[in-house]
């Protein structure tokens, strides 16, 4: 049973247009949902965070929506660099389980020049 | 400040050995955790250890265990090796591992099984 669902395994976007990468959940006990950036072989890097009693979250050019009632996040990347282009992960957290990350499968995203 | 450092980076063993991973968490972190990346179940937890208890356990058989020391370094160990057993392995660390701490991962330790 897949609680973090990313729909869509990949994503191409133009150089300086909008990239939009969902997520959806089924847990509602989920309060707290990062996204991560990762390249093949490396680490994920943290990009941007938001918690469940916020609708919004922004640094720089990501921003986090979050819908608690359709339990459905979004990432936004404005404009998209070519150097954005990675495996995008969601997850998400639990206050009752808190140490442990429930990942999505990920979406790859190609930005073009 | 350093970020979480894993050692080895890269290695290769054989069917029925065991081996150890090393993590060192970022200064200051006394939560680490483990996980597996496979291209095939993706992400997914193995354990976590604060204070060098380990309080939450994911779906992995005995062979894979860990410990954490009090320094906050952590190793994981998997022992009777499959090939199953090939992926990556990250280590992530954070503050205190509750809700609202950003958890931060090493670049990981990609473990060939022959």
């Amino acid at each position: 049973d897949q609680q973090v669902k990313q729909n869509s395994p990949s994503l191409s976007v133009q150089e300086g247009r909008i990239s939009i990468l969902n997520c959806d959940y089924t847990n509602s006990m989920f309060d707290y949902f990062l996204w991560y950036k990762k390249y093949p072989a490396e680490g994920p890097t943290f990009l941007i965070s938001i918690s469940s009693i916020k609708d919004k979250n922004e640094d720089g050019r990501f921003t986090v929506f979050l819908n608690k009632s359709a339990k459905h996040l979004s990432l936004h990347i404005v404009p998209s660099q070519p150097g954005d282009s990675a495996v995008y992960f969601c997850a998400a957290l639990s206050s009752g389980s808190a140490r442990q990350l429930t990942f999505g499968s990920g979406t790859q995203l190609t930005v073009l020049p | 400040k350093a970020g979480v450092t894993q050692t080895p980076r890269y290695l290769i063993k054989t069917r029925g050995q065991q081996v150890t991973l090393s993590c060192s968490p970022i200064s200051g972190h006394r939560s680490v955790s483990w996980y597996q990346q496979t291209p095939g179940q993706g992400l997914q937890f193995l354990f976590e250890y604060f204070s060098e208890t380990q309080r939450n356990k994911g779906n992995f058989p005995g062979r894979f265990s860990g410990r954490q020391f009090s320094n906050s370094r952590s190793e994981m160990n998997v022992s009777t090796l499959e090939l199953g057993d090939s992926a990556l392995y990250l280590c992530a660390s954070s503050l205190t591992g509750a809700a609202g701490n950003t958890i931060y991962f090493g670049e990981g330790s990609w473990l060939t099984v022959v």
